[in-house]
């Protein structure tokens, strides 16, 4: 595997379901960031990680709750979701306090609530 | 606020035919300006990074030019292939975090 890869590709899940996001980098970096990607709107930034530490929680809700076990890994585990989730979540990873900050993404996770 | 608009929001080439994608932004000291291409249901891929004014970079039939107000992304004799969103960012001095456009929707029509 090379770049950054995410499991599932596609995900269809209830309100009431639990599931998680899998983001995995292969690129030696050490910060890695959540976003979530709606249809005309920006990506917005949700979660960041540097040296598996969080340091950005970008008033996101409590049903989306991020783990970074280790600098290669992070993962979006979700619950109670509502249908205004559903979106394109996209993982990335760059240098850890590089600058600029070059950021590099996965294949995203297309993300249906029901 | 950093602030990112690209425009057009979408573009019709005939194969071929020239054109440039434009990105104004507002950013307290530009550390980094950033240019993806995004393919339908996939992750954004990364092409450029601009760090001053004046500057350009190229890659293929792409060529990315910047100064202290906007960002062009220059696409000459294009092809079908080249179809795609382009997304633009852009990082403050200070800040690790990127501030994206919404993207122009490009299609190159054989």
């Amino acid at each position: 595997e090379t770049g950054v890869t995410q499991t599932p590709r596609h995900l269809v899940m209830g309100m009431t379901n639990k599931k998680s996001l899998k983001c995995e980098q292969h690129l030696g970096h050490n910060a890695m960031y959540w976003y979530k990607q709606s249809a005309k709107k920006p990506l917005e930034l949700m979660f960041v990680y540097n040296f598996k530490e969080q340091t950005e929680n970008n008033s996101v809700p409590s049903r989306f709750s991020p783990e970074c076990p280790n600098s290669s890994h992070l993962f979006l585990h979700l619950h109670t979701l509502q249908p205004e989730d559903s979106a394109l979540y996209l993982c990335a990873s760059s240098q850890a306090l590089a600058d600029p900050n070059e950021q590099f993404f996965g294949p995203g996770t297309r993300l249906t609530v029901l | 606020e950093d602030q990112v608009t690209q425009s057009p929001e979408a573009l019709r080439l005939q194969e071929g035919e020239s054109s440039s994608l434009n990105c104004s932004y507002t950013v307290s000291g530009l550390r980094g300006l950033f240019w993806y291409r995004q393919d339908p249901g996939k992750g954004p891929e990364f092409l450029f990074t601009l760090y001053s004014a004046g500057e350009e970079k190229e890659k293929e039939r792409l060529k990315a030019t910047l100064t202290k107000k906007e960002s062009f992304l220059h696409i000459t004799a294009p092809k079908p292939e080249d179809s795609a969103t382009y997304l633009c960012a852009v990082q403050a001095a200070g800040n690790e975090k990127l501030t994206f456009g919404t993207g122009t929707r490009l299609t190159i029509i054989p």
